[in-house]
């Protein structure tokens, strides 16, 4: 079935570091990917999503690129702040299916 | 603007008892969503429905566990006679048509099972 394996945490950077947390997946077709994100007390957000091979998704300054011959949708921040600090989580929907395979979350903590 | 309300947020309750969770989607929003998460895991997806018609349900959902959504608008979800395993987090979630996988959570109901 599918499955998303994310980068395990907790991930702690400096405030403007450079940031990635990896993912990738396992889909029998050819899904749409997505990053959602949860800061504290909040319930999950869309992050930003890619729905076709080499899409990228783009939003608050987060990218990430669907890689079909790596399997992969890595979240790429330039300069992190500390308002970043939240749990990420990667997911994947095949083409016709609702359902929303998640990966475990990575918690990213920045510090000033 | 009112996102996804769920309600109560937290409940404990005695293995055994019955427990009802609410959720109130965006109000244009047809297809609703619950969810389960566990400490340190994703969300895991347990069904979801289209209007008032529930179209998937996961394994996941036990004969202890029933969603409805009678008219198309809230959804309850029901555990009957409550397991210590079912202590986690119910996560409600929507979304409008043709917008597959972008969806808006609601904070979730925190289940407890002592």
């Amino acid at each position: 079935g599918d499955s998303v394996t994310q980068m395990e945490g907790p991930v702690t950077l400096s405030e403007e570091a450079f940031l990635t947390i990896n993912c990738t997946y396992t889909a029998t077709g050819y899904p749409s990917l997505f990053w959602y994100v949860q800061y504290p007390g909040e319930g999950l957000q869309l992050l930003l999503k890619a729905t076709k091979a080499d899409d990228k998704g783009s939003n608050k300054g987060f990218e990430a690129t669907y890689r079909k011959e790596t399997t992969s949708f890595h979240l790429e921040k330039g300069s992190v702040q500390v308002s970043d600090s939240a749990v990420y989580f990667c997911a994947l929907s095949e083409v016709g299916n609702e359902k929303l395979t998640f990966g475990t979350g990575t918690r990213l903590t920045i510090i000033p | 603007d009112t996102g996804v309300s769920q309600d109560p947020r937290h409940k404990i309750t005695k293995r055994g008892q019955n427990v009802t969770f609410r959720c109130d989607p965006i109000s244009e929003h047809n297809r609703l969503y619950w969810y389960r998460q566990t400490l340190g895991q994703g969300p895991e997806f347990l069904t979801y429905f289209q209007n008032e018609a529930q179209l998937e349900k996961s394994r996941l959902l036990s004969d202890r566990f029933s969603a409805e959504r009678p008219k198309g608008s809230f959804s309850t979800l029901e555990i009957q006679r409550t397991e210590q395993g079912d202590s986690a987090m119910y996560l409600c979630a929507s979304s409008k048509r043709g917008a597959a996988g972008e969806l808006f959570f609601g904070e979730g109901s925190r289940l407890t099972v002592l």
